[in-house]
């Protein structure tokens, strides 16, 4: 079945310092990944579209030059935090929808990456 | 504005009976929903869905039931079983948003033996 690799799964580092976490579809193209974000006890949100050859679309709220989202092929999308702070601290997770899988509105989960900022 | 709300963070059902779990929005655009199931330190899974025409969709144990008028769906799994213990995620999507899709808080299942 499809598979989305997300990596790494955990990650501390210091405030000020920027950390990229991959999403990567394992044996599907997937033209269109989404990045969320999830605080403890609360839901999954929605973070922005990530188009591949194209610039990502931020949701409300967040920001684009924080958070800058690549989508440079068909089966890698990356996330980047810049100058990380404490209150980035969080489980960022990507899914990827599989586009020759016409009709299937489902996505695919990556296992989440735990990002700690000291 | 949380645009989908499970109001019941948590949920414990003896094995063997029936697990219902709730899940209400509010955007009346929505018109294809899932169920996801997450185990602790991996990413949700897909479980079921079920798009605005219907308003039943059956998948072995699973059963969604979709309530258009009171922007209510509910995920029935009968029988429960240990293996069903999780957080479980309801989630909406409006087909003129493409594929986003906006999560309740989910509600922890508990299934005991």
């Amino acid at each position: 079945g499809a598979v989305v690799s997300q990596h790494p799964s955990r990650v501390i580092c210091k405030s000020g310092t920027s950390v990229k976490i991959e999403c990567r579809s394992l044996d599907f193209q997937a033209t269109t990944m989404f990045w969320y974000r999830q605080f403890p006890k609360q839901s999954l949100m929605l973070m922005a579209t990530s188009n591949e050859g194209s610039k990502a679309t931020y949701e409300q709220g967040v920001e684009k030059d924080k958070f800058l989202i690549n989508h440079a092929s068909l089966t890698l999308s990356t996330l980047t935090v810049t100058s990380a702070h404490p209150e980035d601290s969080s489980f960022y997770i990507c899914s990827a929808q599989n586009t020759i899988l016409s009709g299937a509105n489902v996505l695919t989960f990556g296992a989440g990456s735990r990002l700690t900022v000291l | 504005d949380q645009q989908v709300k499970q109001n019941s963070p948590s949920l414990s059902v003896q094995e063997g009976r029936i697990s219902i779990l709730n899940c209400d929005y509010t955007n009346s655009m929505f018109d294809y929903f899932l169920w996801y199931k997450k185990y602790p330190a991996e990413g949700p899974t897909f479980l079921i869905s079920i798009s605005s025409i219907k308003d039943k969709n059956e998948d072995g144990r699973f059963t969604v039931f979709l309530n258009k008028s009171a922007k209510h769906l509910s995920l029935h799994i009968v029988p429960s079983q240990p293996g069903d213990s999780a957080v479980y995620f309801c989630a909406a999507s409006a087909q003129n948003t493409g594929n986003q899709f906006y999560f309740g808080t989910g509600t922890s299942l508990t299934v005991i033996p």
